[in-house]
């Protein structure tokens, strides 16, 4: 298994332009889960993916945010019309299985957005 | 609804000492449980976990107990080492068929041990 990758690394854009983040998972992982994390705050849920359906949206996840599995391999991420608020680090994970709750994620790196 | 607490950090320690970093969750029904570990410079990674009641995780000298009775899953190791500098993420995942396995966070506590 080569993990969990995410691109770019690392984000900085100017307040009101669009940013996009890609995620692949580690191969063959149906389950791919994107979180974001601030500054001193532990990780928060945003969206679910089961193969290419998206199966859950958190109500932190507004209409400037959309996300998209195509094929059920890669994953991005798109925010619109950044804000400072976005600013924040996002993640990446994913999982393979059906037990769904007792099953062990595997971060990726993330991405570390700046909003100027 | 579902959340977790853990206690405030940061934690400083001298290489050896016991460790003991408290979490708690509410929650309903019987959640899975789980300690991320984040080391510097790199991603959260699964450190123990346990889903069921009165099951023990442990990894890497570290252990925690699923306490039903309490709502507690508190993370412990006996003699901590400088390498085990990093934070600490208690985590809970909720059952029921409905749930798609999202993992819900405390805030982390920050683990310092000094050699």
């Amino acid at each position: 298994d080569t993990g969990v990758s995410q691109n770019p690394r690392h984000k900085i854009t100017k307040r009101g332009q669009n940013v996009t983040f890609r995620c692949d998972p580690i191969s063959e992982h149906n389950r791919l889960y994107w979180y974001r994390q601030t500054l001193g705050q532990g990780p928060e849920f945003l969206t679910y993916f089961q193969n290419e359906a998206q199966l859950e949206k958190s109500r932190l996840l507004s209409d400037r945010f959309s996300a998209e599995r195509p094929k059920g391999s890669f994953s991005t991420l798109e925010i619109q019309r950044t804000e400072q608020g976005d600013s924040a680090m996002y993640l990446c994970a994913s999982t393979a299985g059906q037990a769904v709750y007792t099953d062990t994620q595997y971060f990726g790196p993330g991405t570390r957005l700046t909003v100027l | 609804g579902n959340s977790v607490t853990q206690m405030e950090g940061p934690v400083t320690l001298s290489e050896e000492a016991f460790l003991t970093i408290n979490c708690t969750y509410t929650a309903t029904g019987y959640p899975s449980l789980f300690w991320y570990v984040q080391y510097p410079g790199e991603g959260l990674q699964l450190l123990l976990k346990a889903t069921k009641a009165d099951d023990k995780g442990s990894n890497k000298g570290f252990e925690a107990t699923y306490r039903k009775e309490t709502t507690s899953f508190h993370l412990e190791k006996g003699s901590v080492q400088v390498s085990d500098s990093a934070v600490y993420f208690c985590a809970l995942s909720p059952p029921g068929s409905s749930n798609t396995g999202k993992l819900i966070f405390g805030q982390g506590t920050t683990l310092q041990v000094k050699p």
